[in-house]
């Protein structure tokens, strides 16, 4: 009840093209929703998080889409660029207590110009 | 403001022997995590500790993995005796709570590589 299926595992999209990630959970529990983006050799870094409150979050060319009921979320980046091409993963935590996360397996995302 | 610091950044070992990871979090930040991430995955908690107490501890092979926080900032993690299977990214992360989530910062990560 832990998991968080992530797919597709790899994307090629071309540049200014929109690139759609998309993960599944299980645990009811999970109430916090980010994705992270790696660099090769690099710690995962914060991109974009949301509540499920909320059915849509917008920052920039990135967005979430969140489905509760389907307990689905994905994320889309729009005008995909060249600088976006890394490894992308979703996750899911809790906001209390045991707030590790759990992470989908990863998508490595490749923007061709 | 200092990121999550790690070191070492790299280590080969061969198996059976022992390792030594050490991480220093963002000032301030009162809970830290020890990932692990293995080749082509999503890292994998290891150990959360909140201050120097010890949060969940649930998916660490106690057997051979050890964890200390001492005075609430660095931690160190060890393993001992290393096998093949410990090959894989070691990333520790810290936190602070806001009122919306939780947003965790990662070191660079240390590769163990273990021959």
């Amino acid at each position: 009840q832990q998991q968080v299926k992530q797919s597709p595992q790899s994307l090629i999209v071309q540049k200014g093209g929109i690139s759609i990630i998309n993960c599944a959970y299980e645990n009811t529990a999970f109430d916090y929703f980010p994705w992270y983006q790696q660099f090769p050799g690099k710690g995962p870094a914060l991109l974009i998080a949301i509540r499920p409150d909320v059915s849509e979050k917008k920052e920039g060319r990135f967005t979430i889409s969140f489905n509760k009921s389907a307990k689905q979320f994905s994320l889309h980046i729009m005008d995909s660029q060249p600088g976006d091409s890394a490894t992308y993963f979703c996750a899911a935590s809790r906001s209390t207590g045991r707030r590790a996360l759990t992470f989908g397996s990863g998508t490595r995302l490749q923007v061709q110009p | 403001e200092a990121g999550v610091a790690q070191s070492p950044r790299y280590k080969i070992i061969e198996k059976r022997q022992s390792v030594a990871f050490w991480c220093n979090p963002i000032s301030g930040h009162a809970t830290l995590y020890w990932y692990q991430q293995i080749l082509g995955q999503g890292p994998k908690l290891l150990i959360q500790f909140q201050n120097n107490g010890v949060v969940d501890d649930s998916q660490l092979p106690k057997d051979r993995f050890s964890a200390e926080r001492l005075k609430g900032v660095d931690s160190t993690l060890k393993i001992q005796p290393a096998k093949l299977e410990d090959s894989a990214v070691y990333l520790c992360a810290s936190s602070k709570k806001t009122g919306g989530g939780e947003t965790q910062y990662f070191g660079p990560g240390t590769r163990l590589l273990v021959l």
